[in-house]
């Protein structure tokens, strides 16, 4: 079946650009992470959403990160105002319940020059 | 808030050895995961271990789990060239299970 999605793949933004990153999960899965890995670490927990409602956004590392996730299915991660530190790669995952193993999608690669 | 150490970080062994890939963690957590990243690549799961003793094994890697070391190993047996990769472990604490993932191990099998 269809795993988890993401567009785009690939995003250049000139700094203070605002980006907008989709996510498409697994059809049914009601829990929706966001991470952000940064070259040659481990991704880093953004945020969560069980259904459409956020219940941990701990950590966005400030108030230009925004996600929601309206109907409960695709997810929309958005920087406004990009900065060069906001260059990583942003990872969703998605899993059918509230804890167990999540399955991630490819990534987009964010590029802030 | 909970931490997560891999080593070694890097690992070049030759074809048809055998190693192990540590993991520790810093707080009580029952269930650990491992994953595959290859570069430019998702995370692709490899095991989930979900109790104390916990022992799970795939083709040549086998993975282990002792919470009250707050340990896991992943052993890697007769290695082989497509398992070159960066493996990370991930420890959640419990329900709304946000990962704390490991920096990774980046395995370089060499033929």
């Amino acid at each position: 079946g269809a795993g988890v999605s993401q567009s785009p793949r690939y995003k250049v933004a000139k700094r203070g650009q605002d980006v907008a990153l989709r996510c498409d999960p697994i059809s049914g899965h009601v829990s929706l992470f966001w991470y952000q890995q940064a070259l040659g670490q481990g991704p880093e927990f953004l945020t969560y959403f069980q259904n459409e409602a956020q219940l941990d956004k701990s950590g966005l590392p400030s108030d230009r990160f925004f996600a929601e996730r309206p109907e409960g299915s695709v997810s929309t991660l958005k920087i406004q105002r990009t900065q060069q530190e906001d260059s990583a790669v942003y990872l969703c995952a998605s899993s059918p319940s509230s804890r167990g193993t999540q399955y991630f999608g490819p990534g987009t690669r964010l590029t802030v020059l | 808030e909970l931490k997560v150490e891999q080593n070694p970080l890097f690992l070049s062994m030759q074809e048809g050895k055998n190693y192990t890939i540590y993991c520790n963690y810093s707080t009580t957590s029952d269930r650990l995961y491992w994953y595959r990243q290859d570069p430019g690549k998702s995370l692709e799961s490899l095991f989930v271990l979900l109790s104390n003793g916990a022992v799970k094994q795939e083709g040549r890697l086998m993975a282990s789990l002792d919470t009250k070391a707050r340990l896991s190993t992943l052993h890697i047996t007769a290695a082989v060239h497509d398992l070159s990769a960066t493996y990370f472990c991930a420890v959640d604490r419990g329900n709304f299970n946000k990962f704390y993932f490991g920096s990774g191990t980046k395995l370089n099998v060499k033929p």
